[in-house]
């Protein structure tokens, strides 16, 4: 069965750096994954795809501060210099034939 | 620019009907993979359903299979969902989202939403 786990919450500083985990269910780790930004109050935006060889493509307009990476069955996503827009909950999204899934969310906190 | 913007949610009794549509602009509709996303208050992400750009394929979370029927309409840039028997738990935000492929992918474009209250 295909499912995507991640953390609930993730916090980090003002300035700082941060990698959120989402975790592929055995037996498809070589899924592709994207990831999403969802702000208070606002609906989804997406920000990157995710190969399972941790090479990323950014969505339109998605600055370089976000970044995605992979290892084995994790895919990340890294926001660095973190701003107060930052915080969010981030989704990661995958597909099989006939299926979507997303994870459950991570809550990100900026201190 | 891409965008798409819903329509169609209100409120609705238990048992009853709703049909969602989704206008789509900015892009080449007619060979994307389209789908509906939905959001129940205070939780995550769900999968409703999608379909690929020339309807062959369509696919339905388990949760609303038999209940729920997508088609689009490439001439006039569309997708509709219609959702019958609604019970208390398709309550929630539903999203329309294109998909980076003519079938599954990511989904990189968002609208902004449409609110579905299933409520006696």
């Amino acid at each position: 069965q295909l499912v995507l786990t991640q953390s609930p919450s993730a916090s980090a500083s003002l300035g700082a750096s941060v990698k959120l985990t989402c975790t592929l269910s055995s037996g498809h780790s070589s899924y592709v994954i994207a990831w999403h930004q969802q702000q208070p109050e606002k609906g989804p935006r997406y920000l990157m795809k995710v190969n399972s060889d941790g090479s990323h493509i950014r969505g339109d307009g998605i600055p370089d501060r976000f970044s995605g990476s992979s290892s084995g069955a994790e895919r990340y996503l890294t926001i660095s210099s973190l701003r107060s827009e930052d915080e969010a909950d981030y989704y990661c999204q995958t597909w099989g034939t006939g299926i979507g899934v997303f994870g459950g969310g991570t809550k990100l906190t900026v201190l | 620019e891409a965008q798409l913007v819903e329509s169609g949610g209100g409120l609705v009794k238990p048992g009853g009907s709703l049909k969602l549509s989704c206008a789509a602009s900015g892009f080449s509709f007619s060979t994307s993979g389209m789908n509906w996303v939905r959001q129940a208050p205070g939780k995550g992400l769900q999968w409703v359903s999608s379909i690929s750009s020339s309807s062959t394929y369509i696919y339905y979370a388990d949760s609303v299979k038999g209940r729920f029927t997508l088609s689009r309409d490439n001439a006039k840039r569309s997708v509709h969902l219609q959702m019958n028997n609604l019970s208390a738990e398709d309550t929630a935000v539903y999203y329309c989202a294109r998909a980076t492929a003519m079938v599954m992918d990511a989904f990189d474009i968002w609208g902004q939403g449409t609110v579905v209250t299933v409520s006696s």
